[in-house]
């Protein structure tokens, strides 16, 4: 069965203070690893998509990077604006659906 | 461009009532998919329309849910006697099959 875990469940980060949340997943062939961003009463919105071990995309101060077993999402410098829920999920090869993790929340003060 | 939009964004219901959730995904996108999230967990699929396929119904909770696409385009969800165990977030998204799911803002429906 596919799973995806994410840890921390929550995170406080000082504005400026870089970290990286984590994506554990297993699955039987992955067709893309997806990152979201959710915030409070919103649906998810897209950042990025990580298709094999080794990719890395960036989008702002967030990098994504991939390895056979786990995904992580660095974010450098964060402002207050990051503060959000990011939730990982994978889709396997051949299937329709994202199986999703239940997320990091994340708040950034100032 | 215009994104996924759902209406209404909230629902309020008593339990036994039937109601129906409506999702326009994004203009030309063949895939539509409604997923639920409770309150602590992780989004759950629900079920995945792809062009004039079949459609997937595997995440379907119980046969009280169903769910139409029509004309390849607009799609309805609908619980049948709701309970409040069905309370939740109901999203839906759109793509071009097999890759990057685009959301809606959700549907909030709460059953008293």
């Amino acid at each position: 069965e596919d799973q995806v875990t994410q840890s921390p469940e929550a995170l406080r980060l000082q504005e400026g203070e870089s970290s990286s949340l984590n994506c554990s997943y297993t699955v039987s062939g992955l067709r893309g690893l997806f990152w979201y961003r959710q915030d409070p009463g919103k649906g998810p919105e897209f950042l990025f998509t990580l298709y094999s071990a080794g990719e890395e995309k960036e989008k702002e101060r967030l990098k994504a990077t991939l390895t056979k077993k786990e995904s992580f999402l660095h974010i450098t410098a964060p402002k207050p604006e990051d503060s959000a829920t990011y939730l990982c999920a994978l889709l396997r090869g051949g299937g329709n659906k994202l199986t999703f993790g239940t997320g990091t929340q994340l708040k950034v003060e100032l | 461009g215009a994104g996924v939009s759902q209406s209404p964004s909230n629902k309020v219901t008593e339990k036994g009532k039937d109601v129906e959730l409506r999702c326009d995904p994004i203009s030309g996108h063949t895939a539509l998919y409604w997923y639920r999230q409770s309150l602590g967990q992780g989004l759950e699929f629900l079920i995945y329309f792809q062009g004039n396929s079949a459609p997937d119904k595997s995440g379907l909770p119980s046969d009280r849910f169903s769910a139409e696409r029509t004309g390849g385009s607009v799609s309805t969800l609908t619980i049948q006697r709701t309970q409040q165990e069905d309370s939740a977030v109901y999203l839906c998204a759109s793509g071009l099959g097999g890759e990057t799911q685009y959301f809606g803002p959700g549907t909030r429906l709460l059953v008293l």
